[in-house]
């Protein structure tokens, strides 16, 4: 079982709608938990990143929380664009240099 | 606004060839890392660089080697490339030391027959 958990594995929504992925983790302890977006044949882009500190982050359309007490984080997408449709990755780090343990991604597709 | 670039984008390989994954950053970072993406899998980590004139293994460096060349940098090579190394090779770099990978290039595609 990954000690990261992406969900659900994959999405279609019509464009103008709203959606929310989910990431929940089991690992301890917590730095911070990063969300890319990965549009196919490209390398991932960095959408936000959030420490333990933080319960909410916004990156335009796209806004991450947190909650560190049920390790769970979410990326709520408003307003989709047919621009939206990629793979949405969630990568959690522990710290002090231990390893990064990568989700294995949600696929969206956005329909016209 | 080059970012970080890979080269080649697509290559076919047969067994027991070699080759070598060139990156380059144009952000003046200090770290650069190779991670490799199959399918069902989560990127893992082949090799980084803390910064220029130092190498450390990831999660699966066996059959790799690396470069550090400069602090712009950064090559991976297959000595003798195997089918189960078939996968897209991305490169990424970190302004900090030993940071978490901020910018990723498009990644090269490789085919090991």
């Amino acid at each position: 079982k990954n000690q990261v958990e992406q969900s659900p594995q994959s999405l279609i929504i019509l464009e103008g709608k709203n959606c929310t992925l989910q990431c929940n983790y089991t690992v301890s302890p917590f730095s911070n938990l990063r969300w890319y977006k990965q549009d196919t044949g490209r390398g991932p882009v960095s959408l936000t990143i959030m420490t333990f500190s933080e319960n909410t982050k916004s990156n335009g359309r796209y806004t991450a929380t947190l909650d560190a007490d049920t390790k769970q984080s979410s990326l709520h997408i408003t307003a989709s664009q047919l621009s939206d449709s990629a793979s949405y990755i969630c990568v959690y780090n522990a710290g002090n240099n231990r390893k990064l343990i990568w989700g294995l991604g949600t696929s969206l597709g956005v329909n016209p | 606004n080059a970012g970080v670039t890979q080269t080649p984008k697509f290559q076919v390989l047969k067994t027991g060839q070699s080759m070598t994954l060139q990156c380059a950053q144009d952000m003046n970072h200090n770290s650069m890392y190779w991670y490799r993406q199959d399918p069902g899998m989560g990127l893992r980590l082949i090799y980084y660089s803390a910064s220029e004139g130092t190498t450390d293994k990831g999660e699966v460096p066996n059959g790799y080697n690396v470069s550090r060349l400069n602090k712009r940098e950064f090559s991976l090579r297959l000595e003798s490339a195997a089918p189960s190394q078939t996968s897209v090779y991305f490169c990424a770099s970190s302004v900090r030391q030993g940071y978490q990978p901020q910018h990723f290039g498009d990644g090269t595609r490789l085919s090991i027959l």
